[in-house]
């Protein structure tokens, strides 16, 4: 079945540092790409998307590409934040019409000032 | 409303008891999710409906487990003769018909769920 694997954390940086959180997907046909992300006691937020192939998706500096040759869709950021540690999913949703959101098992992002 | 409402937020109980947990979606959105999250996971799906009906159960791991939403709107998952291994937090969703790329999924803020 569909699947997502994520690198597994916890991830420390600096602020100003340059992040990569990687992605690999498994699916069949063409699945809709996101990475959520969840703040200490928040709830699951969308960061940003792709829904096809060489789609970026960017958001709060944030940026990832549906890369369909290597399925991956890795976030990156060139500057982090502080207030960027929070832990990051990236998820699936199959383009077999199943309706199922498949999320990876979370990256947890620490940056210290 | 403005967001997916869930309630109660804390819910602490004893092995063998039966428990509700309530989610109230976006106002208009007709698909509902309920994922389930354990301590270092993601979120691990378990039932949607689209509108009544459920269009997918096949996340429930087993018959204590049970989720209606009557009306189309406000959804209750329920769990019976819960069980250590039930804790977690659980997480509704929902989104206008069928999520896309385009109707993502909006979450709730979680019911944590701790059985003693």
């Amino acid at each position: 079945g569909d699947s997502v694997t994520q690198m597994e954390g916890p991830v420390t940086l600096s602020e100003e540092a340059f992040l990569t959180i990687n992605c690999t997907y498994t699916a069949t046909g063409y699945p809709s790409l996101f990475w959520y992300v969840q703040y200490p006691g928040e709830g699951l937020q969308l960061l940003l998307k792709a829904t096809k192939a060489d789609d970026k998706g960017s958001n709060k500096g944030f940026e990832a590409t549906y890369r369909k040759e290597t399925t991956s869709f890795h976030l990156e950021k060139g500057s982090v934040q502080v207030s960027d540690s929070a832990v990051y999913f990236c998820a699936l949703l199959s383009s077999n019409r199943d309706d199922k959101i498949i999320f990876g098992k979370g990256t947890r992002l620490h940056i210290l000032p | 409303g403005a967001g997916v409402s869930q309630t109660p937020s804390n819910k602490v109980t004893e092995k063998g008891k039966y428990v509700e947990l309530r989610c109230d979606p976006i106002s208009g959105h007709t698909a509902l999710y309920w994922y389930r999250q354990s301590l270092g996971q993601g979120p691990e799906f378990l039932i949607y409906f689209q509108g009544t009906g459920a269009a997918d159960d096949s996340g429930l791991p087993n018959d204590r487990f049970f989720a209606v939403r009557p009306e189309g709107s406000v959804s209750t998952l329920k769990i019976q003769r819960t069980e250590r291994g039930d804790s977690a937090v659980y997480l509704c969703a929902s989104s206008r018909r069928f999520p896309s790329g385009a109707n993502v999924l909006t979450f709730g803020a979680g019911s944590r769920l701790t059985v003693l």
